[in-house]
């Protein structure tokens, strides 16, 4: 069915690097545009990074500028978030989800990046 | 970046009332503005988009409205699936950003 399913979550020592991954499937992937969304521990949703239906453009939010990098293989129906310099403040349940036009149309059920020495 | 400012921050109700969340805006978007419903466990679900849309599927118990810089999310009469959090997130300007989300809980 429609579904993102995301994975590369783990336990990961601050200023160590991660990557995680978003398997899209039964949809066409290259018309769409991907954001990576986390939620910490006991707060709210946070927008991270989008990256555009061609991957030619990539946005971030100022808390993961120059430390995360958004990625895209079209061929592979996958989204990528590398994510170095981990801070604890990293920790978070990261989804993937689609660009709906506007909205967040579909989100995968998420993946833990647990950032602790 | 713009700020959005939900409220209350949390809530306590009970089957049947009729339940209304605000979202203000910092600068005027538009009606680029969302509301996401998000349960323990679960993954969130957009209910309304763009300011009024309802999202095919969800209950027409749901609604929206609102421009500019204040938008309103109405739950018509509560049904017990409805108690979780809810977040209003803008779309007019990257970053996108969430509002705090509130709390429905019941009384």
């Amino acid at each position: 069915q429609v579904q993102l399913v995301e994975s590369g979550g783990g336990v990961v020592q601050p200023g160590r690097s991660l990557r995680l991954s978003c398997a899209a499937s039964e949809f066409t992937f290259s018309n769409y545009a991907f954001h990576w969304v986390r939620q910490a521990p006991g707060k709210g949703l946070e927008w991270v990074a989008i990256i555009s239906y061609e991957g030619k453009n990539k946005y971030y939010a100022d808390s993961v500028k120059g430390r995360f990098t958004i990625s895209r293989d079209n061929s592979k129906n996958m989204v990528y978030l590398q994510m170095n310099g981990l801070r604890t403040e990293d920790t978070a349940v990261y989804y993937c989800t689609r660009d709906g036009s506007w909205y967040f149309d579909l989100w995968g059920r998420g993946t833990l990046v647990t950032v602790s020495s | 970046d713009i700020q959005m400012t939900q409220s209350p921050s949390s809530l306590s109700a009970s089957v049947g009332d009729r339940v209304t969340i605000t979202c203000r805006a910092s600068q005027s978007i538009s009606t680029h503005l969302n509301w996401y419903q998000h349960k323990p466990g679960k993954v969130p679900e957009v209910l309304i988009y763009v300011a009024s849309n309802l999202q095919s599927g969800v209950p027409s118990r749901f609604s929206g409205s609102g421009s500019g810089t204040d938008f309103t999310l109405t739950i018509s009469s509560l049904q017990p699936e409805d108690f979780a959090t809810y977040y209003c997130q803008q779309s007019y300007n990257i970053p996108y950003t969430f509002g705090q989300g509130t709390k429905l809980e019941i009384k």
